[in-house]
């Protein structure tokens, strides 16, 4: 079956690292995604990994290890506006399954 | 360049009501999707267009639930009659390929009473 595994909340503080993780097992794999969602918006894009390994992008960076169904997303230097809802996604076939995503607080 | 834009916002309808939801793409991409999340529950995927072919339509829940592209631009999502079970916010999302990043909407907001 398909089934994506995350944590409900998180929280942390200002200008801190924090680590989301996200476990997954599908049916297809095509590649995994992240995206963050603000309450009443959109979901945007944060990254894509297909091989395993670590893809860095500014203050985010993402790592994939297909062996073990295995993410994360990793936040550096955080901020206020990083407060969100963070999704993991895997794609099969040419559909997102999502994950019921990762609620994060930032606090001063 | 305009983002993926979906109409309406909200809808509140009563239940056994017809809705019709609309979403314009980015334009140039030829893949469309649209999602749906149910309260406390993850996004969960309806179906897929490409241009104006549905590619898969394996997540639609049943058959009160019909989508069109026609002319492979905007699509449509009508639910005919809606049910209480209904209510949720549906996403549309555009792509320029399969594998590669999908571009969301706002979502619409549906509540069925």
């Amino acid at each position: 079956g398909q089934n994506i595994d995350q944590p409900t909340e998180m929280t942390a503080t200002e200008g801190a690292i924090v680590q989301i993780n996200c476990t997954y097992q599908t049916s297809g794999f095509n590649g995994l995604f992240w995206y963050q969602q603000h309450a009443g918006e959109a979901p945007t894009f944060l990254s894509y990994n297909v091989l395993d390994g670590l893809e860095e992008k500014g203050r985010f960076s993402s790592f994939l290890s297909r062996s073990k169904g295995y993410s994360y997303l990793l936040l550096k230097e955080l901020q206020m506006k990083d407060s969100a809802s963070y999704l993991c996604a895997c794609l099969d076939g040419t559909a997102l399954i999502f994950g019921k995503g990762t609620t994060l607080s930032v606090s001063s | 360049e305009a983002g993926v834009t979906q109409f309406p916002s909200h809808s509140v309808i009563e239940k056994g009501q017809t809705v019709t939801l609309r979403c314009d793409p980015i334009s140039g991409h030829d893949n469309l999707y649209w999602y749906r999340r149910v309260m406390g529950k993850e996004i969960k995927f309806l179906l897929h267009f490409v241009k104006e072919s549905k590619q898969d339509e394996s997540g639609m829940p049943n058959n009160r639930f019909l989508a069109e592209r026609t002319g492979g631009t905007y699509s449509t999502l009508k639910v005919q009659p809606a049910e209480l079970e209904d209510s949720g916010v549906y996403f549309c999302a555009s792509s320029p390929g399969t594998n590669t990043e999908a571009f969301f909407g706002q979502g619409t907001r549906l509540t069925v009473v």
